[in-house]
């Protein structure tokens, strides 16, 4: 089974702090895929990458950007993290659209 | 514009009360439909691909269905253990793998 591992459950950052999220694959997928989910508004594409240093914007990507230098490694980063960014933060990968996504479990993050 | 839309919001059964989730999409030339499951605190899991009206997939007590306009999540004699957020996503045409999301619905299954 392909393994999504987030680095964080749980993060607490303060505003305009710099935060980092990590999601790492063990198999050997080229697509990876950031989004945030909130209550009533189901799951919001940030950004996404078919290759490495390859990225694309979503549908929400201001106030974030992304980092994928190895095929394996995708990483989120809030440049200066805001109270409105506090939410549930999920990575996936994508080998085939017939197995659909595999999801990390998620990182929650809190921005006070 | 491309929207997927999920009903009801929640869903109350008693074990062994079997029902149905409801997804409609406005999407012209579906490319695939997808079926996720959702626990609390955690990433959603993968349940059921769709591609064309008529197609049905099946898994335990879960059964997916297609028609061109919706899709239906039947499950049959529910148990406590099948509480979960469930989720529904398209694919639309021209997009690489990018899935559009409805909000999902809340089922929660009492003993």
């Amino acid at each position: 089974d392909v393994k999504v591992t987030q680095s964080s459950r749980y993060l607490v950052k303060r505003t305009g702090e710099k935060v980092f999220l990590e999601c790492v694959q063990d198999m050997d997928h080229e697509n990876m895929f950031w989004y945030r989910q909130d209550p009533g508004l189901g799951l919001r594409l940030i950004y996404f990458s078919y290759d490495v240093k390859m990225k694309e914007k979503g549908d929400i990507p201001e106030g974030y950007s992304v980092s994928r230098e190895k095929k394996e490694r995708f990483s989120l980063i809030l440049e200066s993290a805001s109270t409105n960014q506090t939410s549930m933060y999920l990575c996936a990968t994508l080998g085939t659209a017939k197995g659909g996504y595999t999801f990390g479990s998620g990182t929650r993050l809190t921005v006070v | 514009e491309d929207q997927v839309t999920q009903s009801p919001e929640a869903l109350r059964l008693q074990e062994g009360e079997s029902s149905s989730l409801n997804c409609s999409y406005t999407v012209s030339g579906l490319r695939g439909l997808f079926w996720y499951r959702q626990d609390p605190g955690k990433g959603p899991e993968f349940l059921f691909t769709l591609y064309s009206a008529g197609e049905e997939k099946e898994k335990e007590r879960l059964k997916a269905t297609l028609t061109k306009k919706e899709s239906f999540l039947h499950i049959t004699a529910p148990k406590p253990e099948d509480s979960a957020t469930y989720l529904c996503a398209v694919q639309a045409p021209g997009s690489n793998y990018q899935l559009i999301w409805g909000a999902g619905t809340k089922l929660i299954i009492k003993p």
